[in-house]
Formats: C-alpha cells, sequence, structure tokens
C-alpha cells in the first residue's frame, strides 16, 4: 500500500534561517506530487506541484522553492526564513494522469513557526 | 473564475441533529467536486467525491449544477464527526484543486 511520510513534524526556526522540509512517498511510481500551506482563515493554498523529477510548478511568488530530487522525494526550502512563513506546510501525491480519478493523499503535516 | 465558498467557518450541532455544510462553487466548465476531512490530530483526508455518489460514514453530498453547489449532509450527527471539513473543486482544464476556507463542525453531546 501507498504510504507518504513528512517531516519533520513540528520545527521552530529564527528569521533569517534556512528550511528543509521532506516529504516521501512509499509503494507508487511516478505519483503527482504538491507542497500545501494551510492557514487560518485562509484555508490551502497550492505552493508547488510536480509531475516528474525535476519539474516543479510555483503556485505563487514566495520566499520558498521547492526540487525533486528523486521520484517519490519532495523538498520544501528556503534560503532565509520570514516571519510569515510561519505556518501548517502539507505534503499530498495523486497517482499520476489522475485527472477527474484524482484523490489528494496528504501527510501528517509540519508546523513551523519562525521566531 | 475558478471558485469555492464555503460560508460558514463554524458550525454548531447537537447529537443526533440532522447537519448540512455548505459549499458553492464556479466554474464554467464540467465539475468535479470532493469533500475533504480533517479530524484532529489526523491527516487531511478525502472524505467524498461526487463521481462515486457514496455515502461515507453516513455523509452524502450531491452536485446541484442549477445551483453551483455541493452541500454535505448527514441526516443525525455525531460527536465523531467533529472535525475541519473542506470542499475542492478540481478544475480539469489546469489541473489544479479549487479549495474553500473550510467548515469547523463541532457535534455538541
Amino acid at each position: 500500500s501507498q504510504t507518504i511520510h513528512q517531516w519533520p513534524a513540528t520545527l521552530v526556526q529564527p528569521v533569517g534561517s534556512p528550511l528543509s522540509l521532506e516529504c516521501t512517498v512509499e509503494g507508487t511510481s511516478n505519483p503527482n506530487l504538491y507542497w500545501y500551506r494551510q492557514a487560518a482563515g485562509r484555508g490551502l493554498q497550492l505552493l508547488f506541484y510536480s509531475v516528474g523529477i525535476g519539474q516543479i510548478s510555483s503556485e505563487v511568488p514566495q520566499n520558498l522553492s521547492a526540487s525533486r530530487p528523486q521520484d517519490r522525494q519532495f523538498i520544501l526550502s528556503s534560503k532565509k526564513l520570514l516571519l510569515s512563513d510561519s505556518g501548517f506546510y502539507l505534503c499530498a501525491w495523486s497517482v499520476l494522469g489522475s485527472g477527474f480519478n484524482l484523490p489528494l493523499h496528504f501527510g501528517n503535516g509540519t508546523r513551523l513557526t519562525v521566531t | 473564475a475558478q471558485r469555492v465558498t464555503q460560508p460558514e467557518k463554524l458550525l454548531s450541532v447537537f447529537k443526533g441533529a440532522p447537519v448540512e455544510l455548505k459549499c458553492n462553487y464556479s466554474y464554467s466548465g464540467s465539475p468535479e467536486l470532493f469533500w475533504y476531512v480533517q479530524y484532529s490530530r489526523q491527516r487531511l483526508q478525502l472524505l467524498l467525491r461526487h463521481i462515486s455518489r457514496e455515502s461515507i460514514k453516513g455523509f452524502t453530498a450531491d452536485l446541484n449544477k442549477g445551483e453551483t453547489s455541493f452541500h454535505l449532509k448527514k441526516p443525525f450527527a455525531q460527536e465523531e464527526d467533529s472535525a475541519m471539513y473542506y470542499c475542492a473543486l478540481f478544475a480539469g482544464n489546469n489541473r489544479k484543486l479549487i479549495w474553500g476556507l473550510g467548515t469547523s463542525l463541532a457535534v455538541n453531546p
């Protein structure tokens, strides 16, 4: 069966420090991969998605970047964190080319607090 | 513009009462709609998708194209239904899910 792992679960980082959040998927090949941010009162915001290794689409201009070095690995990064980067970050996957049959499968999320 | 609206931030009902979580969408194409749920300390997960026309945990949702709605309903709410519910629209032309802001359902004993 497919599983998705996201870590760390919580993270407290000072302003200006770098960030690296990792997500891996097991039990499937060539998944679509996503990074979302869930903010109170703002719902779910898609940050990045990837349909293959090295292919990253950015949805909103921001202080963050994403990379997909391997088929089932998706990394969210920042060189210098801002206070506004605080939030709950969710990784998700769906079947490649699933189109109208997709559901998204979410990880447990990372609570990031920038101090 | 593609948009999903969940007008209620918080919905509070008593156990055994009927519950309806509202979702309205704006999309010019043929919509594909989902309900996701997030229970306390659990991951966000799919509850329903309209193409399945199924009932999950007693919940149903019918797509009403005339009213552009996809309301989630359950005739008798249970305490374990307390959770955050998100309605989402799949905009097929750019392969993205458009999310509502969510409704927090509290079922009181």
